[in-house]
């Protein structure tokens, strides 16, 4: 049975930083690429970054590029997303997804973690 | 970047309708969407890929159609379980973008 448990979130000031974890079994990771996907407090969903199997490549969404970065390692079957300078726009419950082998849906999902940046 | 705009936002239907939700993307994208139900307080769950591919354990009365720039989701017979939220995502190229969602509740 595939597991994604997301850990690591929790309140953090504007302008700081925070790093998610995200702990996968029940499948061979090294040989699928992983998703981050947030939900800001009653709105919908937002696709984040991705990141390949090799970890040879990964795409953010403009909104968090040059802020985020997402990386993984497949030793500890563990995917990562680091946030720096955050807002208060990036508060949100934070999923960890796996992209499907045969394309770039996401096939299964974490319980989140929630994110909260205030001062 | 593509936009993907769902319709209608919000849909109140009875026990028994047939329901069908609209996903347009701003430019062609083929097959590549993906249909996606989140019930309240729960992570999403994947409902179709490539248009009109049910998920294994997907009920079948939910079914997908449409390529390029107009695909439908269509419940075929609503159930008190199916309320929650639904979301199609683009998948052809990133960003990987989803439409705004269409909450579904029972009248």
């Amino acid at each position: 049975e595939v597991q994604l448990v997301e850990s690591g979130g929790g309140l953090v000031q504007p302008g700081g930083s925070l790093r998610l974890s995200c702990a996968a079994s029940g499948f061979t990771f090294s040989s699928y690429a992983m998703s981050w996907v947030r939900q800001a407090p009653g709105k919908g969903l937002e696709w984040v970054s991705v990141i390949s199997g090799s970890a040879g490549s990964t795409y953010s969404a403009d909104s968090v590029k040059g802020r985020f970065t997402i990386s993984r390692d497949n030793s500890k079957n563990t995917l990562f997303l680091q946030m720096n300078s955050l807002r208060a726009e990036d508060t949100a419950v934070y999923y960890c997804a796996r992209d499907d082998s045969r394309g770039w849906y996401l096939d299964s999902w974490g319980q989140g973690t929630l994110v909260t940046v205030s001062s | 970047d593509i936009q993907m705009t769902q319709s209608p936002s919000s849909l109140s239907a009875s026990v028994g309708d047939r329901v069908t939700i609209t996903c347009r993307p701003s430019h062609d994208i083929s097959n590549f969407l993906a249909w996606y139900q989140q019930k309240p307080g729960k992570a999403p769950k994947l409902l179709i890929y490539a248009a009109s591919t049910l998920q294994s354990g997907v009920p079948s009365r939910f079914s997908g159609s449409g390529s390029g720039t107009d695909f439908t989701l269509t419940i075929s017979s609503l159930q008190p379980e199916d309320v929650a939220t639904y979301y199609c995502q683009k998948y052809n190229s990133a960003p990987y973008t989803f439409g705004q969602g269409t909450k579904l509740e029972i009248k």
